[in-house]
């Protein structure tokens, strides 16, 4: 069964902490992405690599990083928490090549930023 | 540019009304893909059906049902003898074709609520 799973369903963190959201899938996908997810505004591109180590900005990457070192693991990186990056943060991935590939996606993290 | 418009924030029905959830996209491409996905209170989004911009027969899987139009660029999503399970946030989605790794882009989601 295909499986994406992410490292915490729910964090608590501090304003200026250095936040590390993890995202691993086990189905060989060459993409992955990071949304987040706020009421009213639907789910928000924030970065999505389509290979290891390369890595294309989203609709809001500002306050934000991504690494992808192996091609099972991608990670979101906040370097310095802020309080409006308070969300659900959820990870998906994809096969290559063909956009019409169905997104897979994790069970989410609902950070909290104190 | 892309935009996907989900006009209906919130459903509440009773169990077992028909229910169907409007879905307007727009997209300059002539080839592109729609998407339903369906997020229960658990959080994990499930997928429900993909379709291409040349095919335009309707689908049905269960009680699900899905009208896609291009004439009016919607994709509409039925759920017939709703049921309490049903209960979810339910998002519409566009892909355009022809670039690797490209993202969804997701409508703000339509909330239903069913009741017993």
């Amino acid at each position: 069964d295909v499986k994406v799973t992410q490292s915490s369903r729910y964090l608590v963190k501090r304003t200026g902490e250095k936040v590390f959201l993890e995202c691993v899938q086990d189905m060989d996908h060459e993409n992955m992405f990071w949304y987040r997810q706020d009421p009213g505004l639907g789910l928000r591109l924030i970065y999505f690599s389509y290979d290891v180590k390369m890595k294309e900005k989203g609709d809001i990457p500002e306050g934000y990083s991504v690494s992808r070192e192996k091609k099972e693991r991608f990670s979101l990186i906040l370097e310095s928490a802020s309080t409006n990056q308070t969300s659900m943060y959820l990870c998906a991935s994809s096969l290559a090549l063909a956009t019409y590939n169905e997104q897979f996606f994790g069970p989410g993290t609902r950070l909290t930023v104190l | 540019a892309q935009k996907v418009t989900q006009a209906q924030t919130e459903i509440s029905v009773v169990e077992k009304e028909d229910v169907t959830l409007d879905c307007v996209y727009e997209t300059r491409d002539t080839t592109y893909y729609l998407f339903w996905y369906k997020q229960p209170p658990s959080g994990e989004l499930v997928f429900l059906i993909r379709r291409n911009s040349f095919d335009e027969q309707n689908e049905i899987s269960g009680r699900y049902s899905w009208n896609f139009q291009k004439s009016t660029s919607s994709f509409n999503f039925t759920i017939t003898a709703s049921q309490v399970v049903d209960s979810a946030v339910y998002f519409c989605a566009l892909s355009e074709a022809g670039q690797a790794g490209t993202a969804l882009i997701f409508g703000k989601g339509t909330t239903l609520s069913v009741s017993s």
